[in-house]
């Protein structure tokens, strides 16, 4: 089974800009993995952020985006706020409904 | 309004059985594919069953198959996931979460708030 990668904690200053990673331990990801990314704060549910790769939810806040970049999916947030602190999760797809989580990326707003 | 409520968990022993249910509404649920998530406590979301809208195809993780079963009820807009020879590794909250195309089976775009799921002596 394919393991999924995210740096396992990031921080980033009030106003700052960050980039978390995802990558795949079976070569590049590619828009074909349909690479999602998901916020969760502490004692809630996940919350879905970005869908294929760059696509945005109505509740998705502007300051995120997604793209691919260096064989990795990313998502950038760019003016970080104090709310955005919490763990971000990618999900990669490999075959249809089998899917794989990455580890999770705990942001710090400091 | 798209809502996802899950319930049915709860304290069981290793080796038993538990169902757990997921009750959706706001969307046209046989339109959808249905998945389960899951959390152990302090640790990643991990996949662990989806079923297509019809009911027709169902797929599940590695660590699950053979044990769990997923299934819904079309009509009476739920989803269900019935867990047997249940492991303490299978402690865990559940979430189901809402496939967010008609045409897809994999991605989710709205999740519930979870149900707990213990398994021990």
């Amino acid at each position: 089974q394919a393991v999924v990668t995210q740096e396992p904690s990031l921080t980033v200053s009030p106003g700052g800009t960050v980039t978390l990673t995802c990558g795949s331990s079976t070569g590049a990801v590619t828009s074909g993995h349909y690479p999602y990314w998901f916020q969760q704060k502490p004692g809630q549910a996940p919350r879905t952020l970005i869908y294929d790769t760059s696509n945005k939810h109505s509740w998705t806040p502007a300051r995120f985006s997604g793209s691919l970049f260096g064989g990795k999916a990313a998502l950038t947030l760019s003016g970080a706020q104090p709310e955005d602190e919490a763990e971000y999760y990618c999900l990669l797809s490999y075959s249809g409904a089998y899917v794989v989580f990455g580890g999770g990326t705990k942001l710090t707003v400091l | 309004e798209v809502q996802l409520l899950e319930s049915g968990g709860g304290l069981v022993q290793p080796g038993g059985s538990l169902r757990v249910s997921c009750a959706a509404s706001g969307f046209t649920f046989s339109s959808y594919a249905m998945t389960w998530v899951r959390q152990a406590p302090g640790k990643g979301l991990e996949w662990v069953s989806t079923i297509s809208g019809s009911a027709g195809t169902t797929y599940y993780a590695d660590s699950v198959k053979g044990r769990f079963t997923i299934s819904r009820d079309n009509s009476k807009h739920t989803l269900y996931l019935h867990m047997n020879s249940l492991r303490a590794e299978d402690t865990a909250v559940y979430y189901c979460a809402k496939v967010d195309d008609e045409a897809d089976v994999y991605g989710m775009d709205v999740w519930g708030q979870g149900t707990t799921v213990t398994v021990s002596s």
